[in-house]
Order: structure tokens, then sequence, then C-alpha cells
């Protein structure tokens, strides 16, 4: 089944503990994204990867990390979270940055 | 950079017709994309318009007018399921290249 998922789907941690949010997709696409909702504000971009080794900043970058050393996978790195970084985290891929997004399941991050 | 404006909340009547407005200015418009999210759960795609005119899939259709900068997503013979934020997500194109970004969404209820 073709399929974008992340993990975990829930997290709690405290402020500065750092943390990984990975994302996998199957469909072999090129392009990948990560975003955070929030309430009011929508979905807003944080890193993209047009493929692998190739990154770039986002709306809200800060605070964040990504690395695309594999085309099928995403990992969004906190370094050192804080409390506004709680969200409910989005990645999503596509065959390229014109084609329709694959959104995953979510995550819901809670910074304490 | 580009903005967006949709009704945040939407109430309609199982088995009738609601039309969905959204209105954008963005830089080097190149295509509108419509997104269905149930509460807690990823984006789905629902629609894409590039060339102005209706775009029918079902019950679904989404009209596109690039000079007026107006979309709609139009739903027929709603049904319960149906309640759910819907999204759009006209791209347009910045310094880095094609974007993506999405409204805050309309939050449409339908009810007996």
């Amino acid at each position: 089944e073709a399929q974008v998922t992340q993990n975990p789907r829930y997290l709690i941690t405290v402020t500065g503990k750092k943390l990984t949010v990975t994302c996998s997709q199957n469909m072999n696409h090129e392009y990948m994204s990560w975003y955070r909702q929030d309430p009011g504000l929508g979905l807003r971009q944080i890193y993209y990867s047009m493929n692998v080794e190739v990154t770039d900043k986002g709306d809200v970058p800060e605070g964040y990390k990504v690395s695309r050393k594999e085309k099928r996978n995403f990992p969004l790195i906190l370094e050192s979270p804080s409390p506004n970084q709680t969200s409910l985290y989005f990645c999503a891929s596509s065959w390229g940055i014109q084609e329709t997004q694959y959104f995953g399941p979510g995550t819901r991050l809670l910074v304490l | 950079g580009q903005n967006i404006d949709q009704p945040t909340e939407m109430t309609a009547t199982e088995g009738a017709i609601v039309q969905i407005n959204c209105t954008y200015q963005t830089s080097g418009f190149n295509g509108l994309f419509w997104y269905q999210q149930h509460a807690g759960e990823a984006p789905t795609f629902l629609s894409y318009n590039v060339l102005d005119g209706l775009e029918e899939k079902g019950r679904f259709s989404s009209f596109l007018s690039r000079s007026k900068g107006y979309s709609y997503l139009l739903l027929k013979e709603l049904q319960m399921k149906d309640s759910a934020s819907y999204l759009c997500a006209p791209r347009g194109v910045t310094g880095g290249g094609n974007k993506l970004t999405f409204g805050t969404g309309t939050q449409l209820k339908v009810e007996l």
C-alpha cells in the first residue's frame, strides 16, 4: 500500500531534550516536506527536500533541522525543543514540487 | 508573498449543496489545490485547477478564475461524513521556486 508513515504519532517531552520524528514514504517520491499545523494559523511549511541531499528552508525553519540521506526517509530533528514547538506535525511527499502531496498521519508533539 | 482568504466556518444541511470560496493573492500563480481534513487527521487531496473553469469529480467540483484570484469548491448531495475542514492551497513562485501555501481552512459542519 502506497503511504507516508510517521513515528511517533504522539510524543510528550521536556524543554531541551533532543528528539527526532521520522518520516518514510514507499512511493519513490522525490519531493518531501514537513509542516506544522496550529489553530488559526493553518499548515506552515518547515523544511522541504527536492531530492536526496537537497534540502531547503520553508516558512518556519527556526528550531528545526532535517536530513535527506535516502530518498524514502526525511526525519525532522528538534535539537532543543521549546514549548512553542508544541504542535501537530505532518510529513508529505510527492513526485515533484508541482505534484499532489500525500500526507502522513501526523505527529502530535507536546513540549513541557 | 501569498495571501489566502476563506471563510472560517460554514454550516449546511445533509443532502444540500454548499460552495466554499477562496480568494488569493500570489506571485507567479501556478495552480490551486483543495484538500479535505477531518479533525486530527491528515489532509487528503480533493482537486487541482491550473486553468480557468470548472473541474468536476463526482460530488465535488472546483472552479478557478485566475484573473480574479478566486476559486471555489462545490460539494453536492452533502453527507454527514463531509463535515471537515477544507483547505485552499494556491501555488506560486518565490525566490526559491514553486511554493504551495495553505489557507487556514473552512470548517464545514453538515447537519441533519
